[in-house]
């Protein structure tokens, strides 16, 4: 079964920091890029961050450009990102997402999800 | 950056009828490059359409897409209890590399 699985969220003081994970399975992680998308509560998706199937390049928004860090270990079937200095506005749900093709730029697998809380 | 405007923001109907949600950017967007998503409460999204037109894995054929340039629609052509959900629409651009729609949500009249 094709499935990823987050992990790494819970409480963090504004400046702080988390790394999250996912865990990928049922599919060649390495012959695909991914994706961390997140949803603040009761608000729409925002795209975060992308990584080629190599890692060799990684995309993100302008929101957490300098802050966060995208990262993967194909060895691990692995996702990263990597959340520093950290505001009350990245409270959210973070989405890990797998491209579903060479040609194509949607999403065709998501994780369940892992909730970010940046409170004091 | 190029906006995705969903419309309407809430769309009520009864199962067995036909709905039609619309997506507009702000800028032309290429069709191999917009997607359809719903999400459930409490559910991550679920990819429906990809490349404007083409279902993905699974999806019963009562989901199509069509549009090109700035307009898209997404249709259902006789809703199923299970379809009401939020829809959102998503491209793919340069930066961001992504965008997604605010989101149309579907409920049951």
């Amino acid at each position: 079964e094709v499935q990823l699985l987050e992990s790494g969220g819970g409480l963090v003081q504004p400046g702080g920091s988390l790394r999250l994970s996912c865990a990928a399975s049922g599919f060649t992680f390495s012959s695909f890029a991914m994706s961390w998308v997140r949803q603040a509560p009761g608000k729409g998706l925002e795209w975060v961050s992308a990584i080629t199937p190599g890692g060799g390049s990684t995309y993100y928004a302008d929101s957490v450009r300098g802050r966060f860090t995208i990262s993967r270990d194909n060895s691990k079937n692995t996702l990263y990102l990597q959340m520093n200095a950290l505001r009350a506005e990245d409270t959210a749900i973070y989405y890990c997402a797998k491209k579903y093709s060479s040609g194509s730029h949607a999403f065709d697998i998501w994780g369940q999800g892992t909730m970010v809380t940046v409170s004091s | 950056e190029i906006v995705l405007t969903q419309s309407p923001g809430t769309l009520s109907l009864s199962p067995g009828e036909r709905a039609t949600l619309s997506c507009r950017a702000s800028q032309s967007v290429s069709s191999s490059y917009l997607a359809w998503y719903h999400q459930k409460p409490g559910q991550a999204p679920r990819l429906l359409i990809y490349a404007a037109s083409s279902r993905a894995t699974g999806i019963p054929d009562r989901f199509s897409g069509s549009g090109s340039g700035t307009d898209f629609t997404l249709t259902i052509s006789r809703l199923e209890p299970e379809d009401f959900a939020v829809y959102y629409c998503q491209q793919y651009g340069s930066s961001p590399l992504y965008t997604f729609g605010q989101g149309t949500k579907l409920e049951i009249k």
